[in-house]
């Protein structure tokens, strides 16, 4: 089993739709990113977490310890939202190394 | 600031051949990574530094693959000899102490025959 689960794999939807797209994790960690990959293969950085919520235009990020488990919102979804959308833990306090999801590939279409 | 800086962005080499791939992280940052991505495994840490000392390196496949950071400005990642299997894009990013989000190259996309 990954240490990092997201769901769903693969995602559609229509322009407009509100996507929600699911991270869960088995570690203990320090932080949580969530990172978006263009289908040109270019990764940005879209938030860190370690607790609560976040917000950024129209994409919204939360988190609970407790459950292990964060969640990536996207409102009001438009055609260049397509990418591919990763999930990444942090273990400890004194490390940055990451553990990757699989991703999840959404394509919004207009 | 032109971001971090990979180069090149697609090598083709012979199996066994010597690889070096480049980066310039953004200036200021104080910590610089490197990944590697493939179909099979996704995205994988290989090694990390902070202000140009390793870190972590036991996302190194082995022996073959080395990294240096000589300087806050550079760093590279060699693999000698190099083998189909290490076809993959690599990718480097830095980022400002571990509390910010990272920066990341556009890659390296390695080919091995």
């Amino acid at each position: 089993k990954n240490e990092v689960e997201q769901s769903p794999q693969n995602l559609t939807a229509q322009e407009g739709e509100f996507i929600t797209i699911n991270c869960s994790y088995s570690v203990g960690i320090s932080a949580l990113h969530w990172l978006q990959q263009h289908p040109g293969g270019g990764i940005v950085s879209l938030f860190m977490l370690s607790s609560g919520k976040k917000k950024h235009g129209r994409l919204i990020a939360t988190i609970n310890i407790q459950e292990k488990h964060s969640s990536l919102h996207i409102t009001a979804s438009h055609p260049r939202d397509s990418a591919v959308y990763i999930c990444a833990v942090r273990l400890g306090l004194n490390t940055d190394k990451l553990i990757f999801g699989t991703g999840t590939r959404l394509q919004v279409f207009p | 600031d032109a971001g971090v800086i990979q180069s090149p962005r697609h090598e083709v080499t012979e199996m066994g051949q010597e690889v070096t791939l480049r980066c310039k992280p953004i200036s200021g940052h104080d910590y610089l990574f490197w990944y590697r991505q493939t179909m099979m495994r996704g995205l994988e840490l290989l090694i990390y530094f902070n202000n140009n000392v390793p870190i972590d390196d036991s996302g190194m496949p082995e022996d073959r693959f080395s990294a240096k950071m000589p300087n806050a400005s550079f760093s590279t990642l060699k693999i000698q000899p190099s083998e189909p299997r290490d076809s993959a894009v690599y990718f480097c990013a830095s980022s400002f102490g571990l509390n910010y989000g990272y920066t990341f190259g556009s890659g390296t996309r390695l080919t091995v025959v």
